[in-house]
């Protein structure tokens, strides 16, 4: 079985300050991970991704994420929130015989 | 240029039209997806397609047919459109020879059934 939990449906910061958005996944095969983004009326734009190689993984626009086997997440943080970075946000694992199965989605909302 | 194109981008239609859904790549990938995306689920596989004579449903297949016309082109149909059938309709692509299946998504369509 292969699932994705996204903790928190809704995120609220201020610009200038952290981003947390939580990611926590299950999979019976060593899981491929990823964060996508989505902006209002767009596509979706793959943000990074985790393939086994190193557990700390940079993406694009500053936001980076840590594979943690032990705690079974794959939490997205970025340093400082930028008001472009409002959008929903998709945590995503990719499993056994190719399986891909998407979380529910985590909206940012960045305060000015 | 777009990668992942989908036609039309807005629909409106009536329940119990047939609609066509349309995707095309230029990647060269030879996976093809469906997804829908309604607001607090994320995106749900629909049907999937490994090559053009490989097609597969995916979780949530009822009411929906494909067809893989081409490697670049694949084609998703409502036969009799239902309101629960509104939704934001997402192609994506996958190569083989990626292992961790990395998907590259089109800009989505959009479609409100009356």
């Amino acid at each position: 079985a292969q699932s994705v939990t996204q903790l928190d449906s809704h995120v609220s910061v201020s610009e200038g300050t952290p981003v947390l958005l939580r990611c926590n996944y299950s999979s019976s095969y060593s899981p491929s991970l990823f964060w996508y983004v989505q902006h209002p009326n767009k596509g979706l734009q793959l943000l990074l991704k985790y393939t086994s190689a190193a557990t700390l993984v940079k993406g694009i626009n500053g936001f980076e994420a840590e594979f943690k086997k032990s705690e079974t997440s794959f939490h997205l943080t970025k340093p400082s929130a930028h008001m472009s970075d409002a959008a929903e946000y998709f945590c995503v694992v990719s499993g056994g015989y190719q399986k891909v199965t998407f979380g529910t989605g985590t909206k940012l909302q960045v305060i000015p | 240029d777009a990668d992942v194109t989908q036609t039309p981008r807005n629909r409106i239609t009536k329940t119990g039209k047939r609609i066509m859904l349309e995707c095309s790549q230029t990647k060269g990938h030879d996976r093809m997806y469906w997804y829908r995306q309604d607001p607090g689920l994320g995106l749900r596989l629909i049907y999937y397609s490994f090559d053009v004579k490989d097609i597969n449903k995916g979780e949530i297949s009822d009411g929906y047919s494909v067809s893989r016309q081409a490697q670049a082109k694949f084609s998703l149909s409502l036969e009799s459109a239902i309101p629960n059938q509104t939704a934001l309709y997402f192609c994506a692509t996958s190569d083989r020879s990626n292992s961790y299946n990395e998907q590259f998504f089109g800009p989505g369509t959009r479609l409100t059934v009356l």
